[in-house]
């Protein structure tokens, strides 16, 4: 059975610039969740879509936005980046809205220069 | 606000060596607690879940363990080896889905 796949790998960006990155969950799961680990700041939980809608976010600005597809995979959206959004972004997924353990995918290193 | 501490940051054994991971949390109301493993620039690697009416789980020379009543988790790592060398995160699941991550303890085995 297939993990989490993201996608890109890595991508560098200038400050400003728009991105978009890309999850596929694993097959039968529902849910979607994104983190963010930037640099001496730990893991923090940036938003959760399961069946198409946002379920919960964290304590991101607005620029930080997503949506979930009709087959589940999910979009990050990151708007003006800036210096401090470089950072390793994870996506998990999980069998549905009630709680279910994450798994979690390789992540999208981005940098902003 | 579910918070997690994991003591100590970093650890710098010889091989061989035993040791234990520290993870507290300060709501005991959780669904799971799971350790994984992180190496440099990497993802993710699941070591050990823990659900939240289990008090252990083993895995190889590695094992978990739960008290839900004083919001502490230990992992053991037996006769350590050099691949074991990375960052060791403890993350706290919660009955809403919310999941909160300790900052890591950096764990260098040195041959």
């Amino acid at each position: 059975e297939a993990g989490v796949t993201q996608s890109p790998t890595h991508l560098i960006k200038t400050r400003g610039q728009q991105v978009t990155l890309r999850c596929s969950p694993i097959s039968g799961h529902t849910s979607v969740y994104w983190y963010q680990q930037a640099l001496g700041l730990g893991l923090q939980f940036l938003l959760w879509y399961d069946e198409g809608e946002e379920r919960n976010r964290g304590n991101f600005p607005p620029r930080f936005s997503g949506r979930q597809f009709p087959n589940y995979s999910s979009e990050l959206n990151v708007n003006a980046l800036e210096l401090e959004d470089s950072a390793l972004y994870l996506c998990a997924s999980s069998l549905g809205s009630s709680t279910y353990e994450q798994y979690f995918g390789p992540g999208t290193r981005l940098t902003v220069t | 606000k579910q918070e997690v501490t994991q003591i100590p940051a970093a650890l710098s054994v010889p091989e061989g060596e035993n040791l234990v991971l520290n993870c507290s949390f300060t709501d005991s109301a959780i669904y799971n607690l799971q350790w994984f493993r992180q190496d440099p620039g990497k993802g993710l690697t699941s070591l050990l879940l823990i659900q939240s009416s289990q008090r252990e789980q083993t895995s190889g020379r590695l094992n978990a363990s739960l008290d839900k009543s004083s919001g502490r988790s230990t992992l053991y790592i037996a006769a350590s080896q050099p691949g074991d060398s990375a960052t060791y995160l403890c993350a706290v699941q919660a009955w809403n889905n919310d999941m909160r991550f300790g900052a890591g303890t950096r764990l260098t085995v040195k041959p």
